[in-house]
């Protein structure tokens, strides 16, 4: 029984190129959570999915970010034109119903734009 | 605005000797509040919740204490072990979103 399966574990991109973060939910799990972690300091959410719904983005910067969670495939979290800033870790959560106090969190992708 | 907070960044103790991680929180509408443990490279691991109809909460060798009055939060450890050393972060959820917002985390290491 797999956990959360998040790809790449580390992603490496220079300014100005896409990052493409994947997300693949625990079995039987159909909600999503994206959070974002900057070094020393706490986990901040990001947006929540249901399969090929966005529930709530309201941690999500107004541009160049999306996400997206299809009906087959994994979620996907996409940075476009990305910006030393956008270096840190990001994490998907996922849990079998609505209520992210049983979501389950995946390794990361650590994300370092140069 | 919403906010959790620890009072601690870092707590140093030895092996066996219990541990007490504190947490403060300013949203009093929350409904749950729940501790993760996150070693180095992975991703938080869920340790313990609380809802907030309760004031104790015990696991498997840890506690778990709400003081609403106050606003606090605290996560305690008994027998702490080498493999407790990790950074710990309390999260709380309220009714209506479900986003969880984290505090900044304290790191604590056992001296073996």
């Amino acid at each position: 029984n797999a956990g959360v399966m998040q790809n790449p574990r580390h992603l490496v991109r220079r300014r100005g190129q896409e990052a493409r973060l994947r997300c693949s939910p625990m079995k039987g799990h159909s909600h999503v959570y994206w959070y974002r972690q900057l070094p020393e300091e706490g986990l901040k959410f990001m947006v929540y999915l249901q399969k090929e719904n966005i529930i709530d983005e309201s941690g999500m910067p107004k541009e160049r970010f999306s996400a997206e969670f299809p009906k087959e495939g994994p979620s996907i979290l996409r940075i476009q034109q990305v910006v030393r800033g956008d270096s840190a870790a990001y994490f998907c959560a996922s849990s079998p119903q609505k209520g992210s106090v049983e979501a389950f969190f995946g390794q990361g992708t650590r994300l370092t734009v140069v | 605005g919403e906010s959790v907070g620890l009072h601690l960044p870092t707590l140093s103790v030895q092996e066996g000797d219990n541990s007490i991680i504190n947490c403060a929180y300013s949203n009093s509408a929350s409904d749950y509040f729940i501790w993760y443990k996150q070693e180095s490279g992975k991703g938080p691991q869920f340790i313990i919740d609380i809802r907030s109809n309760m004031d104790k909460r015990q696991g498997q060798r840890v506690t778990v204490l709400l003081n609403k009055t106050v606003k606090h939060l605290s996560l305690q450890i008994a027998a702490t072990q080498p493999g407790d050393s990790a950074v710990y972060f309390c999260a709380e959820n309220h009714g209506g979103s479900e986003k969880l917002v984290f505090g900044k985390g304290m790191k604590l290491t056992v001296n073996p």
